[in-house]
């Protein structure tokens, strides 16, 4: 088990563009996070799967967001023509999910930059 | 709504202080929280869980507290060293429109001076 992995660790693109990240959870995990974090902030709740369901999507969640989980393994964040105010850390994280008692394990983040 | 607050925002401490970090949250319901590590450009590492029903943890160091009733929760370093220097989070979790998801403070910015 090597932990939760993000792909890639950075992404530098142009305004209009989309970029696709990928986020390999644990393996045995059922639940599935995506947060946004920018400079000096806490993480911002985006998304989550528990197996492959998307339960819950926050309002920062734009329509020019999407994220899948097929077959409650790998999960990928889309995000479509790309704008300045996206720039920032995605991080993903992943649980073995209970009744709320779950301990969280993050991936090392995608660092998005639009230019 | 769940609000979560962190104070200070930012610590800086000669080493071997002992030293304690702050938690604050609106909502009392919460199913656990959570403490994290952050160092700069990366992501988080947890380092100590408080189920709701539970008031304090340790590891090594660390000691972690919950007031559930008050909305509080501390973060106590003992003798400190140059190697703690980065960014706690604390984040809790509590039931949210039949899902759950955690909430995140702002962090708290420890540097620990050699």
């Amino acid at each position: 088990d090597t932990g939760v992995s993000q792909d890639p660790r950075h992404k530098i693109t142009k305004r209009g563009q989309n970029v696709t990240f990928r986020c390999d959870p644990i393996s045995e995990h059922n639940r599935l996070y995506w947060y946004r974090q920018t400079l000096g902030q806490g993480p911002e709740f985006l998304t989550y799967f528990q197996n492959e369901a998307q339960l819950e999507k926050s309002r920062l969640l734009s329509d020019r967001f999407s994220a899948e989980r097929p077959k409650g393994s790998f999960s990928t964040l889309e995000i479509q023509r790309t704008e300045q105010g996206d720039s920032a850390m995605y991080l993903c994280a992943s649980s073995l999910g209970g009744q709320g008692s779950e301990k969280l394990f993050f991936g090392s983040g995608t660092q998005l930059s639009v230019l | 709504k769940q609000e979560v607050t962190q104070i200070p925002a930012a610590l800086s401490v000669p080493e071997g202080e002992n030293l304690v970090l702050n938690c604050s949250f609106t909502d009392s319901a919460i199913y656990n929280l959570q403490w994290f590590r952050q160092d700069p450009g990366k992501g988080l590492t947890s380092l100590l869980l408080i189920q709701s029903s539970q008031r304090e943890q340790t590891s090594g160091r660390l000691n972690a507290s919950l007031d559930k009733s008050s909305g509080r929760s501390t973060l106590y370093i003992a003798a400190s060293q140059p190697g703690d220097s980065a960014t706690y989070l604390c984040a809790v979790i509590g039931r949210t429109s039949g899902t759950y998801k955690y909430i995140f403070g702002t962090g708290t910015r420890l540097k620990v001076l050699a």
